[in-house]
C-alpha cells in the first residue's frame, strides 16, 4: 500500500524555473526521503529529512517537513533538462517494519 | 567503488516458469532489499534480507522468494510467473544495519516480462 501521496502527479516547467512538489503521507514517520528516477532506470538517492527536522538543503533542492500536517515538499531550484525524471518520496513509519514505502511520484518535465 | 549491480537488465518469460534476479550490493553492505514497480501499483516492497536473514516481507504471495549469502549477494525467485509479475524488480543496498534511516543505494533494476 502506499504511504505517500504526491502533488502534482505530473508538472511541466521551463528551464529555470523553480519546481515544487509535495508529498503527504498517513502515519508518524521516522524519517522521509526524496528519490529521483530516470525513464526505467533505477532510483538515486537524494534527501533524507528526519521527523525533528524542518528543513534541509542539498545544492539546488530544498526539503520541508511538517509533522503536524504530515506533508512534505521539495523544490528544486533553477530547473535544468538533466532535472527531467519522476521524483518519489518515501516514508519509514515509527511503528512496524523498517522499511521505506513510496508515493506514486511526481513526473517533472523540464522544458528547453 | 562499483554500484549496486542488477542481472539480467531484461529478462522474458512465460507464465507457469519460474525465474530467478541477482543482486550483487555494494562493497560492505549487508542489507538488501528488493522492490517492484508497476504502472499500477508503484513501488512495492518485497523483501529485506540483512546477514543471509530475512528481516522483513511485504505483502506478496509466497511465489515471491529471496535469499541473501555470505558475500551479501541476494537472489529473488519467482515461481509460477503471472502476466501480472511482469514489472521493473529493483533491488537496493544499504550499508546499515538500520537501512530505512540512512537511504538506500539502488541498482537499475530487472524489466521483467510474462507473455
Amino acid at each position: 500500500s502506499q504511504q505517500g501521496e504526491e502533488d502534482p502527479q505530473a508538472l511541466s516547467i521551463q528551464e529555470g524555473e523553480n519546481a515544487t512538489m509535495n508529498c503527504s503521507y498517513k502515519t508518524s514517520i521516522n524519517n522521509l526521503q526524496w528519490y529521483r528516477q530516470n525513464s526505467g532506470r533505477g532510483l538515486v538517492h537524494l534527501i533524507l529529512i528526519r521527523s525533528n527536522e524542518r528543513e534541509k538543503h542539498s545544492g539546488r533542492l530544498r526539503v520541508t517537513l511538517d509533522t503536524s500536517k504530515k506533508s512534505s515538499s521539495l523544490l528544486i531550484t533553477a530547473s535544468r533538462a538533466a532535472d527531467t525524471a519522476s521524483y518519489f518520496c518515501a516514508t519509514v513509519a515509527t511503528q512496524g517494519a523498517q522499511k521505506l514505502v513510496f508515493g506514486q511520484g511526481t513526473r517533472l518535465t523540464i522544458n528547453p | 567503488k562499483a554500484g549496486v549491480t542488477q542481472t539480467p537488465r531484461y529478462l522474458i518469460k512465460t507464465r507457469g516458469q519460474q525465474v530467478t534476479l541477482s543482486c550483487s550490493p555494494i562493497s560492505g553492505h549487508r542489507s538488501v532489499s528488493w522492490y517492484q514497480q508497476t504502472p499500477g501499483q508503484g513501488l512495492q516492497f518485497l523483501f529485506e534480507y540483512f546477514s543471509e536473514t530475512q528481516r522483513n516481507k511485504g505483502n506478496f504471495p509466497g511465489r515471491f522468494s529471496g535469499r541473501q549469502f555470505s558475500n551479501s549477494r541476494s537472489e529473488m525467485n519467482v515461481s509460477t510467473l503471472e502476466l501480472g509479475d511482469s514489472a521493473l524488480y529493483l533491488c537496493a543496498s544499504s550499508r546499515e544495519g538500520s537501512p530505512a534511516n540512512y537511504g538506500y543505494t539502488f541498482g537499475s533494476g530487472t524489466r521483467l516480462t510474462v507473455v
